[in-house]
């Protein structure tokens, strides 16, 4: 399994400043994924961060908003700008398993608790 | 620390007795699924996946059921016990990509 660590852990942060969170995986991986998760609800996948070119977005996400480097194998952050309260979520980085592995499942990070003021 | 799943639909069992928490998938195309298990502050955990070659898959205290009829899979978790309170996600995957679509999650409240 791959182990995934996230930085911060939770910030309080406010109104219109801008957050960027860091993800670490302790393996070479190819994608790594940010998702958000708001309050009481379920996942949601923002992009998918390839190393080398530009982060993939999903419908309703969009680079500005979520700006998102990926300068290795190992590591990716996600940036939060211009906040309003109703980016207070939690941001989960996953990876899958290491190349190689016959499983597809998802690693997550334990996330980053954002609360927006 | 902040709950997650404090909307969620919640399953409440006695312990020691059976789980039963289920999940309707959204794409007829996705052939592998994932039970994950979500404690308060922490990122999901993997519980156990099946394919879609599959009806049934058995772990330790854990069954997953796969009807690609009705497209419904369900977790079964035996003897239920207070650490097994949590959320459980059950997220679908299609072959060949590493996009999941993650359901709206049960919370899953153990009695003593």
């Amino acid at each position: 399994s791959a182990v995934i660590s996230q930085k911060p852990s939770r910030d309080i942060c406010q109104r219109g400043t801008s957050l960027t969170i860091q993800c670490q995986v302790d393996s070479q991986v190819t994608m790594m994924f940010w998702y958000r998760q708001q309050p009481g609800q379920s996942l949601t996948l923002i992009a998918t961060a390839n190393q080398g070119s530009e982060a993939t977005y999903e419908s309703g996400f969009v680079i500005d908003k979520f700006p998102i480097s990926r300068p290795n194998l190992t590591f990716s952050t996600l940036t939060v700008s211009n906040m309003s309260p109703e980016d207070s979520s939690i941001y989960l980085c996953s990876a899958p398993p290491p190349t190689g592995s016959s499983y597809n499942e998802q690693f997550f990070g334990p996330g980053t608790r954002l609360t927006v003021l | 620390g902040e709950s997650v799943g404090l909307h969620l639909p919640t399953l409440s069992v006695q312990e020691g007795d059976n789980s039963i928490i289920n999940c309707a998938y959204s794409n007829s195309a996705s052939d592998y699924f994932i039970w994950y298990k979500q404690e308060s502050g922490k990122g999901p955990q993997f519980i156990i996946d099946i394919r879609s070659n599959m009806d049934k898959r058995q772990g330790q205290r854990v069954t997953v059921l796969l009807n690609k009829t009705v497209k419904h899979l369900s977790l079964q978790i035996a003897a239920t016990q207070p650490g097994d309170s949590a959320v459980y996600f059950c997220a679908e995957n299609k072959k060949g990509t590493y996009k999941y679509i993650f359901g709206t999650g049960t919370r899953l409240k153990v009695l003593a």
